[in-house]
């Protein structure tokens, strides 16, 4: 079964600084791999996503990520946070064939210190 | 509609009573999920809906729960005889059928048993 690792639950971050969060994910395969954005009461946003090709995506607000094979990471990654970017982050895993959902990580909580 | 639709987006129950949630997903999207956001938690996985095909519904936490997909279009998820542990964030996400596709999130119902 595929699974998926988010090891920080907490960030902290200083506005204008660089911002890492870390994804692991577990899957015989090359997955399609996501990252959402979750404000304070909304729904999930699509930050950008990874199906093949430059492993390295571009995504909305300035967020990239790199998919490593090697390292069954996809590391989510801004040069320099703004306060709007406090939020909760999730990494997902798909497998599109028969039957298969959506498995999303626990989340990291990212906060903003002006 | 512009987007996935829930509602309602707020239900409060008492301990006991069956609740419905429905789902307006995207025109034209075949594939549509419920996931449970607890409080403080991730997102888990509860039923798929891929066209015709029998839903997975290996996500449900128990007999309670059930979810239907009318016409391939609304979805409706319900929960018989509520407990405290029922209570959580709702999430509705449709999906184009084809790969290479994302999900799009509703803004889910929160629903609280009293």
């Amino acid at each position: 079964a595929q699974s998926v690792t988010q090891p920080d639950i907490h960030i902290t971050v200083s506005e204008g600084a660089s911002l890492e969060l870390r994804c692991n994910y577990s899957y015989g395969a090359t997955p399609y791999l996501f990252w959402y954005v979750q404000s304070p009461g909304q729904g999930l946003q699509l930050l950008l996503k990874y199906f093949s090709g430059d492993t390295l995506v571009q995504g909305i607000k300035g967020f990239e990520a790199e998919f490593k094979r090697s390292q069954s990471s996809f590391n989510l990654r801004k040069p320099s946070v703004h306060w709007s970017d406090a939020a909760e982050y999730f990494c997902a895993v798909a497998r599109y064939n028969a039957g298969n959902m959506l498995t999303f990580g626990g989340g990291t909580r990212l906060m903003v210190k002006p | 509609g512009a987007g996935v639709s829930q509602s309602p987006s707020n239900k409060v129950t008492e301990k006991g009573k069956d609740v419905e949630l429905r789902c307006d997903p995207i025109s034209g999207h075949t594939a549509l999920y419920w996931y449970r956001q607890s409080l403080g938690q991730g997102l888990e996985f509860l039923i798929y809906f891929q066209g015709n095909s029998a839903p997975d519904k290996s996500g449900l936490p128990s007999d309670r729960f059930s979810a239907e997909r009318t016409g391939g279009s609304v979805s409706t998820l319900t929960i018989q005889r509520t407990q405290q542990e029922d209570s959580a964030v709702y999430l509705c996400a449709s999906r184009p059928g084809t790969v290479n596709t994302e999900a799009f999130f509703g803004q889910g119902t929160r629903l609280t048993v009293v």
